[in-house]
C-alpha cells in the first residue's frame, strides 16, 4: 500500500543546532507540503513544492529551507534551530489541487531545547 | 486577511448528534475540506464541498453555503471513537489550504 513516512517521530535538539527532518512517500504525488502544529493554530504552511526542483516558501518559511530532488523526498531542513520552531511538523502530500485530499506523514514531535 | 473560525472544543453524548460549525473569510474559494485528528495522530480526509448544499457520507456530512462564507460538519449515532479534533480548511485563490484551529470533541457515555 502507498504510504507516506516521517522520521524521526521524535527528536529533542539543541539550540543554534541544524535538524532535517525527513519526509517520503511513495503515492507517487507531486505535490508535497510542510506544516507545523501548534496549540491554539490551525496548520501553518511551511514549504511546499508542486514537482521535482520546485519549491516555494509558505506562511511560515523564516528559518526553514526544503529541497526536491526526487518524487519521494522531500527533507525539511532547520538551519539553526531555536526554541520557537519547538512543534509537532506533519508532511503532506496530494495528487493534484482541487477537491483532492491530502495524505498525512505521523508528524514529528521536535523539541528545541 | 484570511480567517477560519471554529469553536475550540464541543461535549456531546454517545448516539448523539452534534453539529461542528465553520466559518471562513478567504481570498478566493476552490473547496472546503474537513479532517479528523485524533489525539497524537495524522489529520485524515472525511470530506468535500465546492458547491452549496449538503454531501452525505454515511454518519458524517457536511454543508456548505458559499455565500455565507459558512460550513458545518454534522455526526450522526455518535460513538466513543468519534473523540478527536474535527479540522476546517478552505482551499483559497492560490490553491493554498487555510486551517482552521480545529474544533476538539469530547464523547461522554
Amino acid at each position: 500500500d502507498a504510504e507516506i513516512t516521517q522520521s524521526p517521530r521524535h527528536k529533542i535538539t539543541e539550540t543554534g543546532r541544524q535538524v532535517t527532518l525527513a519526509c517520503h512517500q511513495t503515492w507517487n504525488h507531486n505535490n508535497m507540503f510542510w506544516y507545523r502544529q501548534d496549540l491554539g493554530h490551525g496548520l501553518r504552511l511551511i514549504h511546499y513544492s508542486y514537482g521535482v526542483q520546485d519549491t516555494n516558501k509558505g506562511e511560515v518559511s523564516d528559518g526553514y529551507s526544503v529541497s526536491r530532488s526526487n518524487t519521494e523526498d522531500l527533507p525539511l531542513t532547520l538551519e539553526s534551530a531555536a526554541s520557537s520552531q519547538t512543534s509537532v511538523y506533519f508532511c503532506a502530500s496530494s495528487e493534484s489541487f482541487e477537491g483532492t485530499e491530502a495524505f498525512f506523514g505521523q508528524g514529528t514531535r521536535l523539541t528545541v531545547v | 486577511g484570511q480567517n477560519i473560525d471554529q469553536p475550540t472544543e464541543m461535549t456531546a453524548t454517545e448516539g448523539a448528534i452534534v453539529q461542528i460549525n465553520c466559518t471562513y473569510q478567504t481570498s478566493g474559494f476552490n473547496g472546503l475540506f474537513w479532517y479528523q485528528q485524533h489525539a497524537g495522530e495524522a489529520p485524515t480526509f472525511l470530506s468535500y464541498n465546492v458547491l452549496d448544499g449538503l454531501e452525505e457520507k454515511g454518519r458524517f456530512s457536511s454543508f456548505l453555503s458559499r455565500s455565507k462564507g459558512y460550513s458545518y460538519l454534522l455526526l450522526k449515532e455518535l460513538q466513543m471513537k468519534d473523540s478527536a479534533s474535527y479540522l476546517c480548511a478552505v482551499m483559497d485563490s492560490n490553491y493554498q489550504l487555510i486551517w482552521g484551529a480545529g474544533t476538539k470533541l469530547i464523547i461522554k457515555p
